[in-house]
């Protein structure tokens, strides 16, 4: 069964407007890790953030991670209609296991 | 460097059909993976492989076949399609596969197969 849940699961917002997107899962993690997925094609990694680690950033992304919660957000700032894609949280614990939630599709009108 | 390279793109079979998907990555890395992709379902693991001749398997096996017998291949194969394998399938790659990895994992471009 999926690990992580995102919420929403999908967005809708204009060009230059900040999305977030929120991933809930349910047991203890070494690490969290986001991916995009833009139509038809393969996941390419965005972040990963460790479970030591609260906040993290790359670019225009911002990556939270409440362990006390079990919830992290990706924040992508100043958003761009190229930033249309599915997101995907993935939480890895103590096995070989990368565990993939349902996704969060964002649309970014221009 | 090419990634990780998955064939064939599409794929229409007819059920009872067996086939193989095939996938290869040329970043000499150790931990291989495939997973299927349903609507609304989001990616859940089929099988895996910590490095070659090491295989073990994920949380939807039922009906799917793998071995590793190079670092570089790791084929999918159905047994006998039916059509709930309707779905894309990725295979996915990454530098080391231990439960404390910090290694992101790379994908293919995916399989889309229907079966009739």
């Amino acid at each position: 069964s999926q690990q992580g849940e995102e919420d929403p699961q999908a967005l809708s917002i204009q060009e230059g407007e900040n999305a977030t997107m929120n991933c809930s899962y349910k047991t203890s993690i070494n690490n969290l890790q986001w991916y995009r997925q833009n139509s038809g094609r393969g996941l390419v990694h965005l972040i990963l953030i460790r479970s030591n680690e609260r906040e993290k950033h790359s670019g225009r992304l911002r990556v939270t991670l409440d362990t006390s919660k079990k919830s992290s957000s990706l924040l992508i700032t100043a958003s761009r209609a190229a930033d249309t894609a599915s997101y995907f949280c993935a939480t890895r614990g103590g096995s070989e296991k990368l565990v993939f939630g349902k996704g969060t599709k964002l649309t970014v009108n221009p | 460097n090419a990634g990780v390279t998955q064939t064939p793109k599409f794929q229409v079979l007819k059920t009872g059909q067996s086939m193989t998907l095939q996938c290869a990555q040329d970043m000499n890395h150790e931990y291989m993976s495939w997973y299927r992709q349903d609507p609304g379902m989001g990616l859940r693991l089929i099988h895996y492989s910590v490095g070659a001749g090491i295989t073990d398997q994920g949380e939807v096996p039922n009906g799917y076949n793998v071995s590793r017998s190079t670092t570089e291949d790791f084929p999918l194969r159905l047994l006998s399609a039916a059509p709930s394998q309707t779905s894309v399938y990725f295979c996915a790659s990454s530098r080391e596969g231990m439960g404390t990895s910090n290694q992101p994992q790379h994908f293919g471009d995916g399989t889309r197969l229907s079966i009739l």
